[in-house]
């Protein structure tokens, strides 16, 4: 059972546009702490997606974004590529002291 | 290049011990914290240590308090994690990453991740 919670799996065809939520408690993303997304594409170690709850590093193509909310946190997906079929995780800070991840979303290109 | 490589992962019996290492490079090692990710076999994301810049704050997860040591060499650039009391689900595969600033707190993300290396716990 991860601290943040994600769905299990998503899908889109190419082109069109996806969401993943990730849903928190007051002391994690509620209490203020940021989010980050990371994508695993198959076979591979995770890579840094959004950091700061909405900001790309360099190199991350602008179709993908962030936002929070409250409790929660969302990460859309526009104009929808094959190669964006992968895992998706979003990650953030509990009042635990500890780094606590989402359970991870599957994202399936149609 | 800015980059982290783990080594030391392997096969162990239940109640034995491993360290793991991960070599950086192409950065200011000392200034960033760095944590242990691991991943069981079809399974996601968890978070196993974190360790400060300096190396004086450390944080764990529960599943492995008590069990883990992490701890870093400045002078090297090279961050450790000493295991314990193996498990069969501590069974993993084991990353290295590094942190975008000196502490593991509330705006701590991981920027730069090692491929991993691999932890089998079984008889």
């Amino acid at each position: 059972q991860s601290v943040l919670t994600q769905p299990p799996s998503v899908s889109g065809a190419p082109g069109q546009r996806v969401t993943i939520s990730c849903t928190g408690t007051s002391s994690n993303i509620g209490a203020g702490s940021d989010v980050q997304w990371y994508q695993q594409l198959p076979g591979t170690a995770p890579k840094l997606l959004i950091y700061g709850n909405a900001n790309r590093p360099s190199g991350v193509p602008d179709r993908f974004s962030g936002s929070k909310s409250g409790t929660s946190a969302s990460l859309a997906i526009t104009g929808l590529q094959a190669e964006d079929e992968a895992d998706y995780y979003c990650q953030s800070y509990d009042s635990s002291l500890s780094v606590v991840f989402g359970g991870g979303t599957k994202l399936t290109v149609l | 290049e800015v980059q982290v490589v783990e080594f030391g992962g392997g096969l162990v019996q239940p109640g034995g011990s491993l360290r793991l290492s991960c070599a950086a490079s192409g950065f200011t090692f000392n200034i960033y914290a760095m944590s242990w990710v691991r991943q069981a076999p079809g399974k996601g994301l968890e978070w196993v240590s974190g360790i400060s810049g300096s190396g004086s704050r450390i944080s764990y997860a529960d599943s492995v308090k008590g069990r883990v040591t992490i701890s870093r060499d400045n002078f090297k650039n090279a961050l450790y994690l000493q295991m314990n009391s193996l498990r069969a689900d501590d069974t993993a595969i084991y990353y290295c990453a590094k942190g975008e600033g000196r502490l593991v707190n509330s705006y701590y993300y991981m920027d730069v991740w090692g491929k991993g290396t691999t932890v089998t716990v079984s008889s």
